[in-house]
């Protein structure tokens, strides 16, 4: 069975950082791209970050890059999501997903709220 | 990026009625290696969002074949063909072919 497991979530200020992580289980990690989607509250769905599985490439929403940093250790089967430079707009619930185009399973998410 | 935009947002349906939703992206889904990364994810009140159907039209295990997905090019639909209690919750069409990866904006089924 799939498993993702979300961790890290919290209350920052604007301006600042946090570190999502991502647990996953049941299934060969390393062959899988993973990625972070984020839902505002209310609101719909966003891509955030992918990390190729094979082709270990990345790829970030304009609206993170330059900000946001996702990294995997296919050792420890986890996929992280540095978040700097927080604003106000990256209040969402963090969802990481197996997959990137083909994205199947989703975890229960992690809400992450940018406010002072 | 690719807009994508469903219709109608809001889809009041009576048990065991059909339901149809509409999807329709601002260019071509068909990628490069001949696919169509057209997916459609079901969201119950509180929950994760779920995959029902990817690559327009092949339904995921466990999904009730009262769920189906057709379409192609820029136009796509899910189609519910006996509405159950279960499936409360928001739709969204999401496409795979172009980064960014995008979404709908949702079509919430409710009973009515």
């Amino acid at each position: 069975e799939v498993q993702l497991l979300e961790s890290g979530g919290g209350l920052v200020q604007p301006g600042g950082s946090l570190r999502l992580s991502c647990a996953a289980s049941g299934f060969n990690f390393n062959s899988y791209t993973m990625s972070w989607v984020r839902q505002a509250p209310g609101k719909g769905l966003e891509w955030v970050a992918i990390f190729g599985g094979s082709s270990g490439r990345t790829y970030y929403a304009n609206s993170v890059k330059g900000r946001f940093a996702i990294s995997r250790d296919n050792s420890k089967n986890t996929v992280d999501l540095q978040m700097n430079s927080l604003r106000a707009e990256d209040t969402a619930v963090y969802h990481c997903a197996k997959g990137g185009r083909d994205t199947d399973y989703w975890g229960q998410g992690t809400l992450v709220t940018v406010s002072s | 990026d690719v807009v994508m935009t469903q219709s109608p947002l809001s889809l009041p349906v009576t048990l065991g009625q059909p339901a149809s939703i509409s999807c329709r992206s601002s260019q071509s889904l068909v990628h490069s290696d001949g696919n169509t990364y057209l997916s459609w994810f079901q969201q119950r009140p509180g929950q994760s969002p779920r995959r029902l159907i990817y690559k327009v039209s092949n339904r995921d295990s466990g999904v009730p074949d009262r769920f189906s997905g057709s379409g192609s090019g820029t136009d796509f639909t899910l189609k519910i063909s006996r509405v159950e209690a279960e499936d409360v919750g928001v739709y969204y069409c999401m496409q795979g072919t172009h980064w960014p990866y995008t979404f709908g904006p949702g079509a919430k089924l409710e009973i009515k």
